[in-house]
Formats: C-alpha cells, structure tokens, sequence
C-alpha cells in the first residue's frame, strides 16, 4: 500500500488482557515510530525503531508495554495486562532514514491509529 | 512540563480570511519545527515544517513564522477554506532522538 497501515483499527478489551496492535509502515522506510494520543493530548512518544532494533524506547510508560520490528518492517507494539488508563489512540509513523544523522529528522508519515479501549 | 504548548484550544474563521495558529516551546534544543493537521478517524498528515535557521518558510496557501528569541512559531493559512477546518498539531524535534514532541492541537473550524 501507498501509505501506513495500522490493524486493527479498533480494540475493545478487558482489563488485565493482553493486546497486540500492528503497524505496516511505507516500503522501503527504515524508521518506525509508535506513538499514543490520548484525548485532548498531541500524540506522545512511545518507541523509536531504526531497522530491527529499537534506537529509543525512552517513552514506554512501564514495563507492559513492549516492542518488535523482527525484521525491520512490520511492528506489533505489546500490551500485557492492560489497564483502564492504557485506552488511547496509538499511531504509528515511519521515515525513510530517520533520526541521529547529523541533521534533522526525515518526515514522519502516520497511519490511521488504533483506537484501544479497555474496560 | 509541556516542551511545545498551544495554548489556543479552538480557533474559528471566516472562509477566505487568514488562519493564524500559534505555537510556543520551551526546549532551546529544539532545532526543527512542523505542522501536523489532523482529520478525525485519520492519522496525522505532515503539512509544513521550518528549520531553526530560518525564520520564515512558505508553500502555497501556508507559511510559518519562527521566533528564536521568543520560542515562538505561527502558521499562517491564507486564504482559509472550508476544508483546512481540522486539528493542527505544532511539533518540536532536536537532538539524536527520534521522536517529535507535540503540543495539544489546536481546532481549526473554517466557516462558509
């Protein structure tokens, strides 16, 4: 596809389950970015990866939450016992070089989202 | 501690008139400036972005402004249309990190 894409585009669980959400960035962009927008919030930071590796998780808010690009396209963002404040919007983006070369940062194109709601 | 504020949560504009949205930061590492607009159920879209070497940047309808010395940036949408009516989204980016750092959103509703 032309853009990013994001499955599912809506996740209803309940608390203390355990969720994957998908992102599929542009072909050929070695970074990918996730992203959480609450309501009422700009999207917040989550996990930066650059290929396969994660070059800075620094936003994961605790240790449910994890990251994968296995093979540095497809990323699943993990949440493991979820919690009623984890319902939010998560996007994810991607760049074709991204960051840390010295100057600034490519373009950073998003897909839709993924609404989560916990209940 | 917000790093980029839009203070303005909602704007409203007569269509042909011009839109200015604001922005301040607080992070003086800061080193490049975009806009985001967002429609609902969609992803944020890249709209314009400025490097702090600059103090102005501008494509078609839209330019922005950036104030080093006051942190602080404005786009300018001229003249407005019904369908620039959406969410914009200022965001900072500096240093090696990957991640931008976006302000609140402020809504843009363009009226006919």
């Amino acid at each position: 596809g032309a853009g990013v894409s994001q499955t599912p585009s809506n996740k209803v669980t309940e608390k203390g389950k355990y969720v994957e959400l998908r992102c599929d960035p542009i072909s050929g962009h070695t970074a990918l970015y996730w992203y959480r927008q609450s309501l009422g919030q700009g999207p917040e930071f989550l996990i930066y990866f650059q290929g396969t590796g994660a070059a800075d998780d620094s936003g994961l808010p605790n240790d449910r939450f994890f990251a994968v690009r296995p093979e540095g396209s497809v990323s699943t963002l993990k949440i493991q016992r979820t919690e009623r404040g984890d319902s939010a919007v998560y996007l994810c983006a991607s760049s074709l070089t991204g960051s840390g070369q010295g100057y600034y940062t490519d373009t950073q194109y998003f897909g839709p989202g993924t609404r989560l709601t916990v209940l | 501690d917000q790093q980029v504020k839009q203070n303005s949560p909602s704007l409203s504009v007569q269509e042909g008139r011009i839109s200015i949205l604001n922005c301040d930061y607080t992070n003086s590492m800061f080193d490049y400036f975009l806009w985001y607009k967002k429609y609902p159920a969609e992803g944020p879209t890249f709209l314009i972005s400025i490097s702090s070497i600059k103090d102005k940047n501008e494509d078609g309808r839209f330019t922005v402004f950036l104030n080093k010395s006051a942190k602080h940036l404005s786009l300018h949408i001229v003249p407005s249309q019904p369908g620039d009516s959406a969410v914009y989204f200022c965001a900072g980016y500096g240093g090696s990190q990957g991640n931008l750092i976006f302000g609140k959103g402020t809504k843009l509703s363009v009226k006919p």
